[in-house]
């Protein structure tokens, strides 16, 4: 079976200061790895994605993840906070022979302080 | 290009009634993906639709919600009659499947927010 799980439910800091929101998974075959950010009121939107290419994947607004199989995290982190960061953050697996099925994490609400 | 697209916004109404909610998705996505959010709780996948087919219905809750997507373009769920547990908020996403949908990007609509009293 897949899971995700997201270790804090909160995080939050200052703005510019860095911003790491932490995200292990269980998958028995070779994962693809989502976040997904939603603002209030507004739907989900794509941050990044690890389809098994290169290990440190880049998306939109300064975030990054690494994709580390040893540990099975796939952390998202970005060097200086924004005050438009302040968000709700998904980690998300989708596994082979699921057909596409998306499998969330608990979701990490980020506050970003002035 | 125009998003996903879900209709209504906001649905409020008594156990018991019926509702109807509406997908549309991105033109020319031939899947499209049912999520539900219940309060508290992880978003989780109800169904899934590739062009006019269930492809996966497994998360489906039971036999009051029903799904159909119409031609293979827009999709709507009914929930017949509603209860208070199905209150949350329900997500529609397509992506297209050159890679093998497990490694497409889906592409979310803004959610409806379902309120049963």
């Amino acid at each position: 079976a897949q899971s995700v799980t997201q270790l804090d439910s909160h995080v939050s800091v200052s703005e510019g200061t860095p911003v790491l929101l932490r995200c292990n998974y269980s998958s028995s075959y070779s994962p693809s790895l989502f976040w997904y950010v939603q603002h209030p009121n507004k739907g989900l939107q794509l941050l990044l994605k690890y389809t098994s290419a290169a290990t440190l994947v880049k998306g939109i607004n300064g975030f990054e993840a690494e994709f580390k199989k040893s540990e099975t995290s796939f952390h998202l982190t970005k060097p200086s906070a924004h005050m438009s960061d302040a968000a709700e953050y998904f980690c998300v697996v989708s596994v082979i022979y699921q057909g596409g099925k998306l499998i969330f994490g608990q979701g990490t609400e980020l506050s970003v302080k002035p | 290009e125009a998003g996903v697209t879900q209709f209504p916004s906001h649905s409020v109404i008594e156990k018991g009634q019926t509702v109807t909610l509406r997908c549309d998705p991105i033109s020319g996505h031939d899947n499209l993906y049912w999520y539900r959010r219940v309060m508290g709780k992880e978003i989780k996948f109800l169904l899934h639709f590739v062009k006019e087919s269930k492809q996966d219905e497994s998360g489906m809750p039971n036999n009051r919600f029903l799904a159909e997507r119409t031609g293979g373009t827009y999709s709507t769920l009914k929930v017949q009659p509603a209860e208070l547990e199905d209150s949350g908020v329900y997500f529609c996403a397509s992506s297209q499947d050159r890679a093998g949908p497990y490694q497409e990007t889906q592409y979310f609509g803004p959610g409806t927010r379902l309120l049963v009293l």
